[in-house]
Formats: C-alpha cells, structure tokens, sequence
C-alpha cells in the first residue's frame, strides 16, 4: 500500500540555521512526490515536485529536495531559514494513474528569532 | 494567474443538515479532487473527476457525493451532518491530460457542524 510517513512530528530550528525535513515514502511504482507547505487556516502550496530525470529537485522559496530511490527518501532541504518559513509541511505521493495525493502527518515548523 | 476557487470559505451547519461545497478549478485544468483535513491532521483524499468522470475514490462516506458540471465546476454534496464532519475541505485542480500531476489547492472551506 502507498503510505508516506514524516518521521518529525515537530522541529524548532533558529532563524539562518540549516533546515532538513524528512520524508520517506512506500510506493510500488516510480513515485511522484512532492513537497506542500500550509501556514495557519490556509491552503496547500505547492513547494517543489519530482516526476524524474534529476534527483536534486529546487523550488520556490529556497527549498530543495533530494530523491534517494534507495533509502524510499525525499528529504526537503533550505540552507538558511526565515522566519516566513514557519508553517506545516506536508510531503506527498501521487498515484501515478488518477494523481490522488496521499499525504504524510506533517512537519511543524517553529523558527526562533 | 488564476487560482482555485472555493465557495464558501465558511460554513457553519447543524447536526443532520446538508452542505453544499463548490469548486472552480483553474481555467483549462481537467481534473479536480477533493480532500478533508480534520484538525491537526493531514488532508485525507475523498474523490476526483477527470473530463466530469468520477476517476478515483477514497475515504468518502456514503452520506457524501460529489459531481463534475460541464463547465468543470465541482460540488460536494453532504449530507446528515455529523459532528466529526468539522473539517477543512481542500478542492485541487491540475491538468491530467497533458501530464500535469501536480495539484494546486483552492483555500479550502471550513466546516463547522455543531
């Protein structure tokens, strides 16, 4: 069965520091995955995607991902943190055949001044 | 540019009355989904429609149904309310047809049921 499991339930990093999600993915198929961010009472914004081809993947907002086939990974990455950055992440899979998402339990976020 | 668009942004129902959910999907897009992301949760897939065909069925219950308009607007009909149907109701949209499979999500509907 395709499951996505972030295994950080909450993460607290200083603002300018390096930040690393997790995110690994059972899927039996080459994965779709993606990377979503949802601040407080809005919607999902799409942050970056991986179909194929590189596995260094750059987004918006000076997120990267990097798909590691051999350890099920997509972990989302950003050098150096603002406090914008503060939110809920959400890594996702996509069927490959109708495009529904199923989504991880998300990545709380808190950047300390 | 054109986003997804969902009305209305609340609601506010009592047990075992009905909602009405819509969705307007970005302009072109052939496919719409929906999800429920209940408090603290991550959104749950419910049902989608490619080309006004149900195309893919999750978690939805049988109070729930859904339809794909011609002019690919999107309603989620539920009905017999229950309290545990307070959720926010995410409708997404991407175009299946020419390889899109990234969805971009509407600002979602908050559903209050008490």
């Amino acid at each position: 069965a395709q499951s996505v499991t972030q295994p950080d339930i909450h993460i607290t990093v200083s603002e300018g520091a390096s930040l690393e999600l997790r995110c690994n993915y059972s899927y039996g198929a080459t994965p779709y995955l993606f990377w979503y961010v949802q601040s407080p009472g809005q919607g999902l914004q799409l942050l970056l995607k991986y179909f194929s081809g590189d596995t260094l993947v750059q987004g918006i907002k000076g997120f990267e991902a990097e798909f590691k086939r051999s350890q099920s990974s997509f972990n989302l990455r950003k050098p150096s943190v603002h406090w914008s950055d503060a939110a809920e992440y959400f890594c996702a899979v996509g069927a490959s055949n109708t495009g529904k998402l199923i989504f991880g339990q998300g990545t709380t976020l808190q950047v300390k001044p | 540019a054109a986003g997804v668009i969902q009305s209305p942004r609340h609601l506010i129902k009592e047990k075992r009355e009905t909602a009405t959910l819509k969705c307007y999907p970005i302009p072109r897009h052939d496919t719409v989904y929906w999800y429920q992301q209940g408090p603290g949760q991550d959104p749950q897939f419910l049902i989608s429609f490619y080309e006004k065909m149900q195309s893919d069925k999750g978690s939805i219950p049988d109070r729930f149904s859904a339809q794909q308009f011609s002019d690919y607007h999107s309603e989620l009909n539920m009905s017999s309310l229950e309290l545990g149907d307070s959720a926010l109701y995410f409708c997404a949209s991407s175009l299946v047809m020419s390889g899109g499979l990234e969805q971009y999500f509407g600002p979602g509907t908050r559903l209050t049921v008490t």
